[in-house]
């Protein structure tokens, strides 16, 4: 298995502004991923972390607003980009093991004002 | 996209053995059934991955039938601390991109 951490565990943004979310893997993984999740809905994800290449992104979301950087194997960002109140959410990273079973990081915690 | 359907709850009691059953009625033949927990606050965690018949290991059983229309995950004698959320995914195994698509998620409460 894989340990992730993300940093920070939690913001409070003003709008308009732009926070990057770092997540940092423990060991080499094949993919990373990157969800939101509503308090007390599932999870959604927002895009595939490519390293070495552009991230592949779910509809709905665009790399203008959530640019997503992962120079190496182990390391990605996530930034959410000119913040607006309704980007307030829980963002989590994942990396998927040897069975494409993925591990999850702990979450950033957003919320703006 | 193979969708998910699973309950949005369900109870039950200390020492009982619960089984949540997901329905995936358009699932692929590449796909795999994968099941996660998530408690508040944290991020969800695997708990255990088929592809058909029975797969058990320490903690949990999935059990998926002939034609891998449903999947039922099994937990024996539950405690207070797997009171949790649920969530059956549904997914490509191969590197070529997963679709993941996580459902509704069933949310266990264990009572004592």
């Amino acid at each position: 298995s894989a340990v992730i951490s993300q940093k920070p565990s939690r913001d409070i943004c003003q709008r308009g502004t732009s926070l990057t979310i770092q997540c940092q893997v423990d060991s080499q993984v094949t993919m990373m991923f990157w969800y939101r999740q509503q308090p007390g809905q599932s999870l959604t994800l927002i895009a595939t972390a490519n390293q070495g290449s552009e991230a592949t992104y779910e509809s709905g979301f665009v790399i203008d607003k959530f640019p997503i950087s992962r120079p190496n194997l182990t390391f990605s960002t996530l930034t959410v980009s000119n913040m607006s109140p309704e980007d307030s959410s829980i963002y989590l990273c994942s990396g998927s093991g040897s069975y494409n079973e993925q591990f999850f990081g702990p979450g950033t915690r957003l919320t703006v004002l | 996209l193979a969708k998910t359907t699973q309950p949005i709850s369900m109870d039950s009691y200390e020492g009982q053995e619960v089984n949540i059953t997901c329905s995936h009625n358009n699932i692929a033949t590449n796909d795999y059934i994968t099941w996660y927990q998530q408690f508040p606050s944290q991020g969800p965690r695997f708990i255990i991955q088929g592809y058909k018949t029975k797969v058990k290991n320490e903690v949990a059983s999935l059990f998926i039938p002939a034609d891998r229309k449903s999947s039922t995950l099994s937990l024996p004698r539950v405690s207070l601390s797997d009171t949790a959320v649920y969530y059956c995914l549904v997914g490509r195994r191969d590197n070529a991109g997963n679709m993941l698509t996580f459902g509704g998620g069933t949310r266990l409460m264990v009572k004592p």
